[in-house]
């Protein structure tokens, strides 16, 4: 079956400090992953996606299909940073999206 | 730079009410999408919609829901006779990409309350 885990509901780091939002997948095919955020009180954005291999506001995401996982990572934390997190599993051949339950990020002064 | 937009963004209905929900997707997008978000729960794929009809929906997207492209530029989804369950709030997006699901646009989603 196709499923996405985000295991952390919450992360809290200090301003300056290493994020990172875990990621991991079940999909026995080719996945196309991607990274959404969700400010608060906005829509959901794109953020990432592995295909483009981009950073953005300084987040980067490897996947890594031995460990069926696509974390999040940025060295050093923002405050406006703080947002909700999901992570979302595209399979080939479909044209929907499986996300993950979220992790809301927390960035403190 | 264009958005998905969806109306109205709050809507309260009595249980056994039908319900539509708006949606203008992106002009040259092709690919349109519903999902919902019950509070504290993931997002929930519906429903796919390309070229006038379904292309794919979800075990969720039973007999009490549809969706309809009534003109070039809305897209509606409807509730037929609204459940308690039913209180979520949904998501609205769009793609271009053909051939897999690409980088959906997501409207700002409508909360839907059924008392």
């Amino acid at each position: 079956a196709q499923r996405v885990t985000q295991p952390e509901k919450l992360l809290s780091v200090f301003k300056g400090a290493p994020v990172e939002l875990k990621c991991n997948y079940s999909y026995s095919g080719s996945p196309e992953l991607f990274w959404y955020v969700q400010y608060s009180r906005q829509r959901l954005q794109l953020l990432l996606r592995h295909i483009s291999r981009e950073s953005i506001k300084g987040f980067t995401a490897d996947l890594n299909k031995g460990e069926t996982s696509f974390h999040l990572k940025k060295p050093f934390a923002q405050e406006e940073d703080s947002a909700m997190y999901y992570c979302a599993l595209g399979a080939s051949g479909t044209y929907k999206y499986i996300f993950g339950t979220g992790t809301r990020l927390k960035v403190l002064a | 730079e264009p958005e998905v937009t969806q109306t109205p963004s709050h809507q309260v209905t009595q249980m056994g009410q039908e319900v539509i929900l708006r949606c203008v997707p992106i002009s040259n997008h092709l690919y349109f999408y519903w999902y919902r978000q019950i509070l504290g729960q993931k997002v929930e794929f519906l429903v796919s919609f390309y070229n006038n009809e379904i292309s794919e929906k979800s075990e969720i997207f039973d007999d009490q829901f549809s969706v309809e492209r009534p003109d070039g530029s809305n897209f509606t989804l409807k509730i037929r006779s609204t459940k308690l369950e039913d209180s979520a709030m949904y998501f609205c997006a769009s793609s271009v990409i053909f051939g897999g699901p690409g980088e959906q646009y997501f409207g700002p989603g409508t909360r839907l309350t059924v008392t």
